[in-house]
């Protein structure tokens, strides 16, 4: 089953706009990361942030994790073309040695 | 750049046929690990091996089987297809069995006609 589940499933912005997406999960974690998926390309990690941390900055994106509501946002500020993509939580799922993705939040950047 | 290497690109096969998957993982990662996209499943995890060994196993289907070779090269063998088996295959790398980074390769898009 999924464990990740991302809110909105898609979004359309103007360049220059911030991005907010929300990703939800179900059992306890260690750490949960946010991947970027281009059109027809492989998935690229973009940030991991750990269960014991609450927010963390890479760039332009903020990542925020509340493990009392399971929940984590991705904030892209300033947004631009090139950010149109497909964004996938992913969490460790509480020790089953694998990944779960979420099924992924659709961006598209406006120029 | 990945460093992750995936070939074929694009596979176009039949019902009932047998195809390989191959992939190179980035230099360095002990750890490969197989995923099935689709737009009705989304990614799935199908199984990872770690330094010539399985460690993990995901959903994947009995049809389905995987190794990876003393040189860390895997490669996903897909047999007796169906249609439903059209989707794009991932392999993604990484150095270790914890679930940090994964690095994933551009995929093999697969096609059953």
């Amino acid at each position: 089953s999924q464990q990740g589940e991302e809110d909105p499933q898609a979004l359309s912005i103007q360049e220059g706009e911030n991005a907010t997406m929300n990703c939800s999960y179900k059992t306890s974690i260690n750490n949960l990361q946010w991947y970027r998926q281009n059109s027809g390309r492989g998935l690229v990690h973009l940030i991991l942030i750990r269960s014991n941390e609450r927010e963390k900055h890479s760039g332009r994106l903020r990542v925020t994790l509340d493990t009392s509501k399971k929940s984590s946002s991705l904030l892209i500020t300033a947004s631009r073309a090139a950010d149109t993509a497909s964004y996938f939580c992913a969490t460790d799922a509480g020790g089953n040695n694998r990944l779960a993705f979420g099924k992924g939040n659709q961006v598209v950047v406006i120029p | 750049d990945s460093g992750v290497t995936q070939t074929p690109k694009h596979l176009i096969t039949a019902t009932g046929q047998r195809v390989t998957l191959r992939c190179s993982p980035r230099s360095g990662d002990l750890s490969v690990y197989w995923y099935q996209q689709s737009l009705d499943q989304g990614l799935q995890f199908l199984i990872q091996y770690y330094n010539g060994e399985e460690r993990a196993k995901g959903n994947i289907l009995e049809r389905f089987s995987a190794q990876q070779f003393p040189d860390l090269h895997s490669e996903l063998n897909l047999s007796s297809l169906e249609l439903g088996d059209s989707a794009l295959y991932f392999c993604a790398s990484s150095p270790n069995t914890q679930l940090g980074p994964q690095h994933f390769g551009d995929g093999t898009r697969l096609s059953i006609l």
